[in-house]
């Protein structure tokens, strides 16, 4: 059983549009971060969200934690071909010290 | 440098040898994990070690073996390979405490294909 399910899975969109990525669970994370990975590197982290209802916002990119901390999105305004890659949302429940990651959303913004 | 550096980037190996895997940071973070990546699999955590000495299973550890006699170095050993074992390896690290969001720090992965 997955515990975080990320949607979509795969996204092709233009230069410019709009878009949102989500992650969700059954479970409550204390805290859930977002990374994005390009091929051949390890993830690298965008965003840590710890309180419920909190939202982020890095540049174009805005990261928003559901209020009952089960769930989160990310949306990027007016995406940019540097934008694409994979992006990764893992969740950490109870402070365990591990975070469990989702299966990723991988990003082509074509020029 | 500092960092997290994994060695080997790329292994190749049969099914039945031992492998390992090395794994070498030089933050003294506490924490160190082992994930393993896979297409449609994301990232699943294998082992991870809150201090030296102190190791405890993920979500599949099953064939493999880790070790952490020194905080800088989590070495994974795969006993005997598996071709489904074929996976590209991440080595992180993190580090608690109240000013620490728990960011992991990832190393470039090791590509490892078991024939």
């Amino acid at each position: 059983t997955q515990l975080l399910e990320q949607s979509p899975q795969f996204l092709s969109i233009q230069e410019g549009e709009n878009l949102t990525v989500y992650c969700n669970s059954s479970s409550v994370f204390s805290s859930l971060q977002w990374y994005r990975q390009e091929p051949g590197e390890g993830p690298v982290l965008l965003v840590t969200v710890v309180t419920g209802g909190e939202v982020k916002k890095l540049k174009r990119l805005t990261f928003q934690f559901g209020d009952a901390r089960k769930d989160s999105s990310l949306h990027i305004t007016a995406a940019q071909p540097g934008d694409t890659g994979l992006y990764l949302c893992a969740g950490e429940v109870s402070n365990a010290g591990k975070s469990t990651f989702g299966d990723g959303t991988t990003l082509t913004v074509k020029p | 440098d500092a960092g997290i550096t994994q060695s080997p980037r790329y292994k190749i190996t049969e099914t039945g040898r031992q492998v390992t895997l090395m794994c070498h940071q030089t933050w003294s973070h506490s924490y160190m994990f082992w994930y393993r990546q896979d297409l449609g699999h994301g990232l699943r955590l294998i082992y991870y070690s809150a201090a030296a000495d102190i190791t405890d299973k993920g979500e599949v550890p099953d064939g493999y073996v880790v070790s952490r006699s020194k905080t800088e170095n989590f070495p994974l050993t795969l006993e005997s390979a598996t071709r489904s074992q074929t996976s590209v390896y991440f080595c992180a690290s993190s580090e608690r405490g109240p000013v620490h969001t728990g960011e992991l720090f990832f190393g470039e992965g090791s590509r490892l294909t078991v024939l």
